[in-house]
């Protein structure tokens, strides 16, 4: 079966630093994404992993294992307009290159 | 820069009405999907689209969906008669397929069925 999970919601202070953790189980692997979804809005893309190791896009990293089927998202400097959904998805290029989403973690930002 | 439209941004409907939904990819893309968003709920893949053709299809993508490209432009899903619990976001992506590994998101279209 197909299987992503994330943490529901995490909190944090407004400077500080945030991981938001994904493990994944699925037929296919492809490379991983991570999106950030403001309510109300379409998902906007954020980082892609293919291989293991650690990705870094300015206060934004990912990180994936494929060994043990697992991904990171690092939020650095945290400002009050990263409170949002971050989602994890497993790409899989073979299977009509389709997107399949974990639920996402919601992610509060306190001054 | 290139990016994936959608209208209406919101269409209410009453129960067993027929809708449509449009969405206008990126004119160089060859993939294209319809997702499904309940609120607070997750991101759900509905179909995949490619050579004019349905690639795959989800369970929920069942009889009362169809989806058409009826020119080089526009990309559709239909729900024939709706019901209650297709109120949803629904959101179309497209992808090169070519170059690149992302999937371009439009805004979203809010479904709401009474």
């Amino acid at each position: 079966g197909q299987n992503i999970d994330q943490p529901t919601e995490m909190t944090a202070t407004e400077g500080a630093i945030v991981q938001i953790n994904c493990t994944y189980q699925t037929s296919g692997f492809n490379g991983l994404f991570w999106y950030q979804q403001h309510a109300g809005e379409a998902p906007t893309f954020l980082s892609y992993n293919v291989l293991d190791g650690l990705e870094e896009k300015g206060r934004f990293s990912s990180f994936l294992s494929r060994s043990k089927g697992y991904s990171y998202l690092l939020l650095k400097e945290l400002q009050m307009k990263d409170s949002a959904s971050y989602l994890c998805a497993v790409f899989n290029a073979g299977n009509n290159r389709k997107l399949i989403w974990g639920l996402g973690t919601s992610l509060a930002v306190n001054p | 820069e290139p990016e994936v439209t959608q209208t209406p941004s919101h269409q209410v409907t009453q129960m067993g009405q027929e809708v449509i939904l449009r969405c206008v990819p990126i004119s160089n893309h060859l993939y294209f999907y319809w997702y499904r968003q309940i609120l607070g709920q997750k991101v759900e893949f509905l179909v995949s689209f490619y050579n004019n053709e349905i690639s795959e299809k989800s369970e929920i993508f069942d009889d009362q969906f169809s989806v058409e490209r009826p020119d080089g432009s526009n990309f559709t899903l239909k729900i024939r008669s709706t019901k209650l619990e297709d109120s949803a976001m629904y959101f179309c992506a497209s992808f090169a397929g070519t170059s690149g590994y992302e999937q371009y998101f439009g805004p979203g279209t809010r479904l709401t069925v009474t």
